[in-house]
């Protein structure tokens, strides 16, 4: 949606370097946010997330930085693998409501 | 783990059909949610329920409709289908605790929605 822009719309990276997807958002009040990885073919499923008492949360190979100033959240994967090629959505809520921006598509070269 | 279902992985239909996408969860969350995915569009979301029979519009409700009579099973219905409804349909679910913008969201495997 238009109140999360998420940039680039496509990505790609060789093998062992690293990726990073950064997403904006407008609402002020947002404290929730969400990064989903869709395979091709496959249901969007929830890799990370982070809530706005925390800069920066990180689960092994992925990590994902807050910056309320800023307003804007980015998600970064290290030592890039060739699982790791899909499409990534990044979220945060607006007006009470989740949206979603419009998808980075991550190809990892071998 | 969390399951939600989708009653069909593709569907056909013509236009001014009546169509019902079916979903169901089996983790009793409280929140349910209908999306349509389009490519370079990201996600947008048609409904939203966080309770039985309660609904609430999303960004793009306008041709839609949906029924949520038991707390597992949320259902979209597209009153008169177009051609311009074509596109991926996404049901999620997520617990209630919290406000139902702030919780992990749960997707079924899509259904292929095809309008000819």
């Amino acid at each position: 949606g238009e109140n999360v822009e998420q940039h680039p719309s496509t990505l790609s990276v060789q093998e062992g370097d690293s990726a990073v997807i950064k997403c904006t958002y407008s609402d002020s009040a947002s404290n929730y946010f969400p990064w989903y990885k869709q395979e091709l073919g496959k249901r969007p499923q929830l890799i990370i997330d982070i809530r706005s008492n925390v800069g920066e949360k990180k689960d092994q190979r992925i990590a994902v930085t807050l910056n309320k100033t800023a307003k804007h959240f980015s998600l970064h994967i290290t030592e890039t693998q060739p699982e790791d090629s899909a499409v990534y959505f990044c979220a945060a809520p607006n007006d009470y409501k989740l949206s979603f921006g419009a998808g980075t598509t991550v190809t990892v070269r071998a | 783990d969390v399951k939600v279902t989708q009653s069909s992985r593709y569907l056909v239909k013509r236009t001014g059909e009546k169509v019902f996408l079916e979903c169901v969860q089996d983790m009793d969350h409280e929140n349910m949610f209908w999306y349509r995915q389009d490519p370079g569009l990201g996600l947008r979301l048609i409904y939203f329920s966080y309770d039985v029979k309660m609904k609430e519009k999303g960004d793009i409700p306008e041709g839609y409709s949906v029924s949520r009579e038991k707390k597992e099973r949320f259902s979209l219905i597209l009153e008169s289908a177009s051609t311009n409804q074509t596109s991926m349909y996404l049901c999620a679910s997520s617990f209630g605790t919290g406000g139902y913008w702030n919780q992990p969201q749960h997707f079924g495997d899509g259904t292929r929605l095809s309008i000819l």
